[in-house]
């Protein structure tokens, strides 16, 4: 069965402090692997897509990175805005849309 | 960009009563759409895939009898809740599929906070 488990499940940081979070999954075959970031109350906020081993995408302080088993979301030096949930997701390839989430890293980032 | 609105954000209804969500795609048409539940501190529960002109995917244990979805055009999909009961309160989300070349990136809309009396 095609899990995606995320650790840790909270994360509390100091302004500044660099950390990573931990997405593990064991799919059958992977197509592309999703990074999302979910405010209180709203839909989830599109980042990252990671699509094979070795790739890595940033955009401000977030930077993706793959491997054959895992993925993870660096932040660095976050600020109190980067305060939210991170939901990583998987598509697994032979053609079906449906995508499974992870549970969620809920990061506070105080000042 | 890739915009996806959601209608109602918030909606209170009594027991016995149906609610219909709409989810546009505004700034790109959408195929596929998907609907979920979420329930507090729970990560996301596919419901079903709703693909443009053709019935709903459910996922096993949603009841398509009670969520109706119709997906009538690229830009917009609907889901029904009917004779809602406390149970169904939740928060409903959709996200409408890109087309790119490569990939299967959704889009999520606001979400629609549901609340049965």
């Amino acid at each position: 069965e095609d899990q995606v488990t995320q650790s840790p499940e909270a994360l509390r940081l100091q302004e500044g402090e660099s950390s990573s979070l931990n997405c593990s999954y064991t799919v059958s075959g992977l197509r592309g692997l999703f990074w999302y970031r979910q405010d209180p109350g709203k839909g989830p906020e599109f980042l990252f897509t990671l699509y094979s081993a070795g790739e890595e995408k940033e955009k401000e302080r977030l930077k993706a990175t793959l491997t054959k088993k895992e993925s993870f979301l660096h932040i660095t030096a976050p600020k109190p805005e980067d305060s939210a949930t991170y939901l990583c997701a998987v598509q697994i390839s032979g053609g079906y849309q449906k995508v499974t989430f992870g549970t969620g890293t809920k990061l506070q980032v105080i000042p | 960009g890739a915009v996806v609105s959601q209608h109602p954000s918030r909606v209170i209804c009594k027991s016995g009563t149906s609610v219909k969500i709409e989810c546009r795609s505004l700034d790109f048409q959408a195929t596929t759409m998907f609907w979920y539940r979420q329930f507090p501190k729970q990560s996301l529960m596919l419901m079903a895939t709703s693909n443009e002109g053709s019935k709903a995917t459910y996922e096993q244990g949603v009841e398509k009898d009670k969520f109706l979805i119709n997906h009538a055009s690229l830009t917009l999909s609907t889901l029904t809740v009917t004779s809602a009961h406390p149970e169904d309160s939740s928060f409903y989300i959709c996200s409408a599929r890109k087309p790119t070349m490569s990939s299967y990136e959704q889009y999520f809309g606001p979400g629609t906070r549901l609340t049965v009396t």
